[in-house]
């Protein structure tokens, strides 16, 4: 059974660092691009970033470039976001969701039940 | 970026109602968009990719048509289960973008 499970979420300051884990399983992670998408409450889906299956390609949302890093280490079937310089906007549930690759584009077919990140002084 | 814009944003039905979604790109995505549903406190769940392929395990009530800058979910027939917010989003370029949500209630 397909499983991604996000961790990390807090209440942090702004400014302030967290770092998002995803623990993936149930198929063979190395060969599947990843993302994290957010919501922030009572909002809608927002994407965030993605990272390739080999992780030489990594793409952001402008709204996080430069403050977010997304990284994968597939010995340990896991995707990780560390997020820097988090503003309250950042404020959301973070969802990490496994790539599909279909007619030459990724599609996301599991989502995790995600991680809230709140972001507040 | 590519907007993508969905109307109704709300919608009123009832059980055994047709329901016809549609989403609108701000320029050409041929076929690369999909539809997900979410329910309250719970992860989107993948319906429809590359326009009109139906994701595994989705009933046969839901489908999806279009290309170009024009894409449409419909539900044939309107169940209890479907009452949620249904989202497109364009994998064509990024930064992916989604639609602005469609809420379908119980009338």
């Amino acid at each position: 059974e397909v499983q991604t499970l996000e961790s990390g979420g807090d209440l942090v300051q702004p400014g302030g660092s967290l770092s998002l884990s995803c623990a993936a399983s149930g198929f063979t992670f190395s060969n599947f691009a990843m993302s994290w998408v957010r919501q922030a409450p009572g909002r809608g889906l927002q994407w965030v970033s993605t990272i390739g299956a080999a992780t030489t390609n990594t793409f952001y949302a402008d709204s996080v470039k430069g403050r977010f890093t997304i990284s994968r280490d597939n010995s340990k079937n896991t995707l990780y976001l560390q997020m820097n310089s988090l503003r309250a906007e950042d404020t959301a549930v973070y969802y990490c969701a496994k790539g599909l690759w279909y007619s030459t584009a990724w599609y996301y077919d599991y989502w995790g039940q995600g991680t809230l990140v709140t972001v507040s002084s | 970026d590519i907007q993508l814009t969905q109307s109704p944003s709300f919608l009123s039905a009832s059980v055994g109602d047709r329901v016809t979604i549609t989403c609108r790109a701000s320029q050409g995505i041929s076929s690369y968009l999909a539809w997900s549903q979410q329910k309250p406190g719970k992860a989107p769940k993948l319906l429809i990719y590359a326009a009109s392929t139906l994701q595994s395990g989705v009933p046969s009530r839901f489908s999806g048509s279009g290309s170009g800058t024009e894409f449409t979910l419909t539900i044939s027939s309107l169940q209890p289960e479907d009452f949620a917010t249904y989202y497109c989003q364009q994998v064509n370029t990024y930064p992916l973008t989604f639609g602005g949500g469609t809420k379908v209630e119980i009338k």
